[in-house]
């Protein structure tokens, strides 16, 4: 596997389900992102993890928990959500560091529907 | 805090047409620039990125942008545009040593045979 990788690309969940989206980065770096991408809405940063520590909630709902177990891999848990959480969720990765060089790795993507 | 302005929300050129897609930013200091090129379907790809130097950055695909202080502008262009470039494109910045990018709302770019 390369760059960064998101399971699964599809989901569809009920109001009371739990699910739990994945995201995997093979390129070293120390910084994941969470992001969500609705229709005719710019991308809204949910969740920034530095070297494994959560630096950043923009004001993210409950119903959305991420847990970041190593620099490796971010999750994105998920539960109560509502049907206008139905949306596409991309994860990022980048090497942060004094530069400012903040380019970011994106996945494919997880496609969410709440039905 | 930091914004960036796509004023064109949907674009249509043909086949072999220039292109250009406009991008405003606002920061107080010189920001790093960023476009992204996005598929129905996937994820977003680095088309190029600006840091400092020379204002015109070549990226990937045939497609350039430049760097304009007095304007605050970074706007993307390609000289003859493929129907394969037909896609979703976002302008983003990023700030000093913030590890936080801000994106454009977006520009639909359609391509005509």
């Amino acid at each position: 596997e390369t760059g960064v990788t998101q399971t699964p690309r599809h989901l569809v969940m009920g109001m009371t389900n739990k699910k739990s989206l994945k995201c995997e980065q093979h390129l070293g770096h120390n910084a994941m992102y969470w992001y969500k991408q609705s229709a005719k809405k710019p991308l809204e940063l949910m969740f920034v993890y530095n070297f494994k520590e959560q630096t950043e909630n923009n004001s993210v709902p409950s119903r959305f928990s991420p847990e970041c177990p190593n620099s490796s891999h971010l999750f994105l848990h998920l539960h109560t959500l509502q049907p206008e959480d139905s949306a596409l969720y991309l994860c990022a990765s980048s090497q942060v560091g004094t530069s400012g060089n903040n380019e970011q790795f994106f996945g494919p993507g997880t496609r969410l529907t709440v039905l | 805090a930091q914004s960036v302005t796509q004023p064109d929300i949907h674009i249509t050129v043909s086949e072999g047409a220039s292109l250009e897609l406009r991008c405003n930013y606002s920061y107080g200091a010189t920001p790093y620039l960023f476009w992204y090129v996005q598929s129905p379907g996937q994820g977003l790809q680095l088309l190029l990125k600006y840091f400092s130097g020379d204002t015109l950055v070549q990226g990937i695909k045939g497609f350039e942008a430049e760097f304009k202080r007095s304007q605050s502008s970074f706007n993307l262009r390609k000289p003859s545009v493929h129907w394969s470039d037909a896609a979703e494109y976002f302008c983003a910045v990023s700030t000093g040593t913030a590890s936080k990018l801000t994106f454009g709302t977006g520009t639909r770019l359609q391509v005509t045979l």
